[in-house]
């Protein structure tokens, strides 16, 4: 167990709906990062967290944004959701400080289904 | 060309052998590299990491990097039926924390 949570575990919308996904980070850790997996692919980066502001954003819509909350933890918002977004919803903490301290620990993930 | 170039599998060996996996980069500046094991339907589970050109080991796991060759390998000794599941590659370059994935090699161990 890498101490990273991950809520809800899975969820169903339709298409146009807007949905919310919510990670707890690490102890310790202050960077939280979201990645998107597609079936059968790797996980492409979505964008990253760092004191409360996006420290770096991946090849994603404005319709995808995030927070991140004083105590580190962070939400992943997608407003008029597509089918292409059915997939794995991953977070992953890690403690910014670079060399090798950049390590990130995934949680269990969030499987979100648009129908 | 893709960032991480992964050859997707799956790979067969049978139960003691040594699997090997292989991933390849584009981008010259990428500083850390990890292996992610990943069943199907979890999430990512970190093996390895490594940021030093050579090999580093960790019980049945050997990763070696080779920056010149943009290469970086993963070794599995003696493996196990439960070593069975999708291994992926990633690389970290830019100013933040960003993770670029390959596909992944689905390993398969047979008993």
């Amino acid at each position: 167990e890498t101490g990273v949570t991950q809520s809800p575990t899975h969820l169903i919308k339709t298409r146009g709906q807007q949905v919310t996904l919510r990670c707890s980070s690490q102890s310790g850790h202050n960077t939280v990062s979201w990645y998107q997996q597609a079936l059968g692919q790797g996980p492409q980066f979505i964008f990253q967290y760092y004191r409360e502001e996006e420290n770096g954003r991946g090849n994603f819509p404005p319709r995808f944004s995030g927070l991140q909350f004083p105590n580190y933890s962070s939400e992943l918002n997608v407003n008029a959701l597509e089918l292409d977004d059915s997939a794995l919803y991953l977070c992953a903490s890690s403690r910014a400080g670079g060399g090798e301290t950049d390590t990130q620990y995934f949680g269990p993930g969030t499987r979100l289904t648009v129908l | 060309q893709k960032e991480v170039e992964q050859n997707s599998g799956p790979l067969s060996v049978p139960e003691g052998a040594i699997a090997s996996l292989n991933c390849t980069y584009s981008d010259r500046v990428s500083q850390s590299f990890f292996w992610y094991r990943q069943y199907s339907g979890k999430s990512p589970e970190l093996i390895m990491s490594i940021y030093s050109n050579g090999d580093k080991e960790d019980g049945r796991f050997t990763a070696q990097l080779n920056k010149a060759s943009q290469y970086v390998s993963l070794l599995i000794r003696d493996s196990q039926p439960s070593d069975s599941a999708t291994y992926l590659c990633a690389v970290n370059g830019g100013g933040f924390q960003k993770l670029v994935f390959g596909t992944g090699t689905r390993l398969l161990v047979s008993p």
